[in-house]
């Protein structure tokens, strides 16, 4: 069954600093990767998604993540953080067997001014 | 904005009380996702409908039903509630194998 872990639960990172969320996944074929992000009290926005092709993902607000399959990993990153980044984040993988995605426990952003 | 909506935003009930939770999907969605948060549980699948059908179902309770209509909004039918529905019920669509876009949810406070 497929899975995802985001060994992070919280990171807290300087206003300017870069960054990189961890994830990982178990998933028995290519998998279908995506990141969320969400702000207090609002809805999950999608950053980025992997299908196929280029393993390095461009999405919006600056952040980019990359697939490695020998790794089982896709990791987003940010090369300068903004005050506004902070918020939680969400690494998914589907399509599982019941065509749903799988949810990593979310890594708590925190901006330091 | 992602395109989907849901209503009521927030909503407070009573244990044992029947509640519905409804969703409007992006246009030109056929499927549409219902998904609960919880701070114990994280994001949690509950259960998807495609065109109208039942496609796929997650950890769903038996007390809790939805529906897809014609028009594609869909409705979340929670009953005979307890503490522990207490969450954000979010609903999100796509298209076919395309990435799921979230409403901004549903925060449900049982009493």
């Amino acid at each position: 069954a497929q899975s995802v872990t985001q060994p992070d639960i919280h990171i807290t990172v300087s206003e300017g600093a870069s960054l990189e969320l961890r994830c990982n996944y178990s998933y028995g074929a290519t998998p279908y990767l995506f990141w969320y992000v969400q702000s207090p009290g609002q809805g999950l926005q999608l950053l980025l998604k992997y299908f196929s092709g280029d393993t390095l993902v461009q999405g919006i607000k600056g952040f980019e993540a990359e697939f490695k399959r020998s790794q089982s990993s896709f990791n987003l990153r940010k090369p300068s953080v903004h005050w506004s980044d902070a918020a939680e984040y969400f690494c998914a993988v589907g399509p599982g067997n019941n065509n749903d995605m799988r949810f990593g426990a979310g890594t708590r952003l925190t901006v330091k001014p | 904005d992602s395109g989907v909506t849901q209503t009521p935003k927030h909503l407070i009930t009573a244990t044992g009380q029947r509640v519905t939770l409804r969703c409007s999907p992006r246009s030109g969605d056929l499927s549409v996702y219902w998904y609960q948060q919880s701070l114990d549980q994280g994001l949690q699948f509950l259960i998807q409908y495609y065109n109208g059908e039942e496609r796929a179902k997650g950890n769903i309770l038996e007390r809790f039903s939805a529906q897809q209509f014609p028009d594609l909004h869909s409705e979340l039918n929670l009953s005979s509630l307890e503490l522990g529905d207490s969450a954000l019920y979010f609903c999100a669509s796509s298209e076919p194998s395309q990435a799921q876009y979230f409403g901004p949810g549903t925060r449900l406070l049982v009493l």
